[in-house]
């Protein structure tokens, strides 16, 4: 079982929905981030949780630490939102480094 | 303010040769990290390096290794390559306590 895992993978929406995309985690983490993956491969940074919610744009992150749970809110969607969302958590480590531990992906497109 | 380089963009290479993949670091971070990414996959973790150590890795054999140098860019080098190896791999540079910049990835293919 994946310690990140994503809901819905793939998801269709209409131009001007809104938009979420939930992230449950099964451990400890010290950093939530929610990234975006356009089809050519690059990964852009979005938000880096750890606490609360972040705001930018149309784009809303949450994080409840105590439910283990953060959800991505895309506000007014369009076209070119259509990207691959992806949750990823640093987990607590007993000494090293572990990385980002990833989400398989939400398959986002909004159709005009 | 630059970012993370990644180069090349694009490699095909054929079962049980060698590969290095390289990766500029973000200006003002120390760490860098390689992730692995399959088709249709989220991208798994490698390892770190920090101060040109590497400290933490993993679940990967050791013929995936890899050198920070002091200007903080790095190496991924992939040994005995073999078909499942074939995959996007990015690299994020960071320091901390601020988050990651990834770069565009290197396409490997073994043929």
């Amino acid at each position: 079982k994946n310690e990140v895992e994503q809901s819905p993978q793939n998801l269709t929406a209409q131009e001007g929905e809104f938009i979420t995309i939930n992230c449950s985690y099964s451990v400890g983490i010290s950093a939530l981030h929610w990234l975006q993956q356009h089809p050519g491969g690059g990964i852009v940074s979005l938000f880096m949780l750890s606490s609360g919610k972040k705001k930018h744009g149309r784009l809303i992150a949450t994080i409840n630490i105590q439910e283990k749970h953060s959800s991505l809110h895309i506000t007014a969607s369009h076209p070119r939102d259509s990207a691959v969302y992806i949750c990823a958590g640093l987990m607590y480590s007993g000494g090293g480094a572990d990385g980002l531990t990833f989400g398989k992906g939400t398959h986002l497109i909004i159709q005009p | 303010e630059t970012g993370v380089t990644q180069s090349p963009t694009h490699l095909i290479k054929t079962r049980g040769q060698q590969v290095t993949l390289r990766c500029s670091s973000q200006s003002g971070h120390n760490t860098v990290s390689w992730y692995q990414q399959a088709l249709g996959q989220g991208p798994q973790f490698i390892f770190q390096y920090y101060r040109e150590e590497e400290n933490g890795r993993g679940n990967f054999p050791p013929r995936f290794s890899g050198l920070q140098f002091p200007n903080y860019s790095s190496e991924l080098n992939v040994n005995a390559l073999e078909l499942d190896d074939s995959a996007l791999y990015l690299c994020a540079s960071s320091r901390a306590p601020s988050g990651y910049t990834f770069g565009s990835g290197t396409r490997l293919t073994v043929v």
